[in-house]
């Protein structure tokens, strides 16, 4: 169980456009997901955090106009890259916390999106 | 959330128990431990998580120290597929995950 999906796996698109991932928790529900960015070689940095029905929470320094988030189900939320340039280029990593399975809430991960921006 | 403290990297001969270690001095007494770790190029993994008491999956075996200011987490019988970078994580329940620069286990044969 605690399976979280993502979509595409890969992308490459030219500077300016925009680029829309998905992520799917696919057997529990998700009240609350996450998004982080990894560059190489370095950890993975928590960009946001969405609530199904309201607006996200940006990080310092993460564009919210940029970066858009929206979480519409329980199920899923998209991260939109908008005017994407080439130092967007990075591993996006969605992740969901599941709120049922008791005190201590755990968050499971997808397996992340390499974006190239040319 | 507490800061933790991991060694950068370990070596661990395959077959054999892996011990990673985790300092978190700070810990307060409603914050968990969670470790995960992340192979190469994928999103990082559950492992498990406790709150005082030692806990065991199928995975690994988390041990917290009685003041709880340290943790070590056993892969029982390391494996090449092992190899990761694994994190130790403090935080409530509510709060978000955030990663430090956890430790690079590299499992040899």
């Amino acid at each position: 169980g605690a399976v979280v999906s993502q979509h595409p796996s890969w992308v490459i698109c030219k500077s300016g456009t925009s680029v829309k991932i998905e992520c799917r928790s696919l057997d529990f529900q998700a009240t609350t997901m996450f998004w982080y960015r990894q560059f190489p070689k370095q950890s993975l940095m928590l960009m946001a955090t969405s609530n199904e029905g309201s607006k996200a929470t940006y990080e310092q320094g993460v564009e919210k106009d940029k970066f858009l988030i929206n979480h519409a189900s329980l199920t899923l939320s998209t991260l939109t890259v908008t005017s994407a340039h080439p130092e967007d280029s990075s591993f996006y990593i969605c992740s969901a916390r599941d709120q049922g399975r008791g005190p201590g809430k755990t968050q499971y991960f997808g397996p992340g999106t390499r974006l190239l921006v040319l | 959330d507490a800061k933790t403290t991991q060694p950068p990297s370990m070596d661990c001969a395959e077959g054999r128990a892996a011990n990673l270690p985790c300092n978190h001095s700070t810990i307060s007494g409603n914050e968990y431990v969670y470790w995960y770790r992340q192979i190469h190029s994928q999103g990082p993994q559950y492992i498990i998580h406790g709150l005082k008491n030692n806990e065991t999956n199928e995975m690994a075996s988390l041990i917290i120290t009685e003041d709880r200011k340290s943790s070590t987490l056993i892969l029982p019988h390391a494996t090449l597929r092992d190899t990761a970078v694994y994190y130790c994580i403090a935080k409530t329940g509510n709060t978000p995950l955030v990663f430090g620069k956890g430790t690079r286990l590299s499992v040899i044969a």
